[in-house]
């Protein structure tokens, strides 16, 4: 089965402590993206990818960083300077040519105390 | 600055039409999408407008106008799954890899 998976579903860390979530997609997709879903608001761009090594900032990428060194993959580290960091993380994808819409993993809600 | 506007929240019965709206103030445009997401789930991909009119797709239509900035969902014979948050998202006229998501309608039908 083709898709994005996210691992893993929920997490708890420290204050302090850094953390990575995983994004994997088997879809083929060139880009790829990170989101942070808070109550109330809309989706907010973390970092993007369109392709492999390369990424750019989104709208809030402080305290956070990321890696694309397969095209399958683009792993998020929540750093220790990310003031707010409990939120619910969804990773999506998308192919460059053609299609416009984003396909989304089944997200990841950190927790940090 | 690109700014997207629906409302919090809508109830409807089940059988019912409800119609979302989402209204748009962008530099631009380059394409109109809407989104399902149930509580906890991954958004997922319902329709796309690029041209002004309707785009029906079985109980679920989406209507744009460009000239109003203005786009609405339209869900029929309401079913109680259809219970979700619709987000209405917007490509960034800037950067059109890029998408703006508005905060989302949270929908909930009830018997």
């Amino acid at each position: 089965d083709g898709g994005i998976t996210q691992s893993p579903k929920y997490l708890f860390r420290k204050e302090g402590q850094n953390v990575t979530l995983s994004c994997e997609q088997n879809l083929n997709h060139d880009a790829m993206y990170w989101y942070r879903q808070d109550p109330g608001q809309g989706l907010r761009l973390i970092y993007y990818s369109q392709i492999v090594n390369d990424f750019q900032k989104g709208d809030i990428a402080e305290g956070y960083s990321v890696s694309r060194e397969k095209k399958e993959s683009f792993p998020l580290t929540v750093t220790s300077a990310q003031k707010n960091p409990t939120a619910f993380y969804l990773c999506a994808s998308r192919p460059t040519q053609g299609q416009y819409e984003q396909y989304f993993g089944p997200g990841t809600r950190l927790t940090v105390t | 600055g690109q700014n997207i506007d629906q409302p919090t929240e809508m109830t409807a019965t089940e059988g019912a039409i409800v119609q979302i709206n989402c209204t748009y103030q962008t530099s631009g445009f380059n394409g109109l999408f809407w989104y399902q997401q149930h509580a906890g789930e991954a958004p997922t991909f319902l329709s796309y407008n690029v041209l002004d009119g309707l785009e029906e797709k079985g109980r679920f239509s989406s209507f744009l106008s460009r000239s109003k900035g203005y786009s609405y969902l339209l869900l029929k014979e309401l079913q109680m799954k259809d219970s979700a948050s619709y987000l209405c998202a917007v490509r960034d006229p800037y950067n059109t890899d890029k998408l703006i998501f508005g905060t989302g309608t949270r929908l909930q039908v009830f018997p």
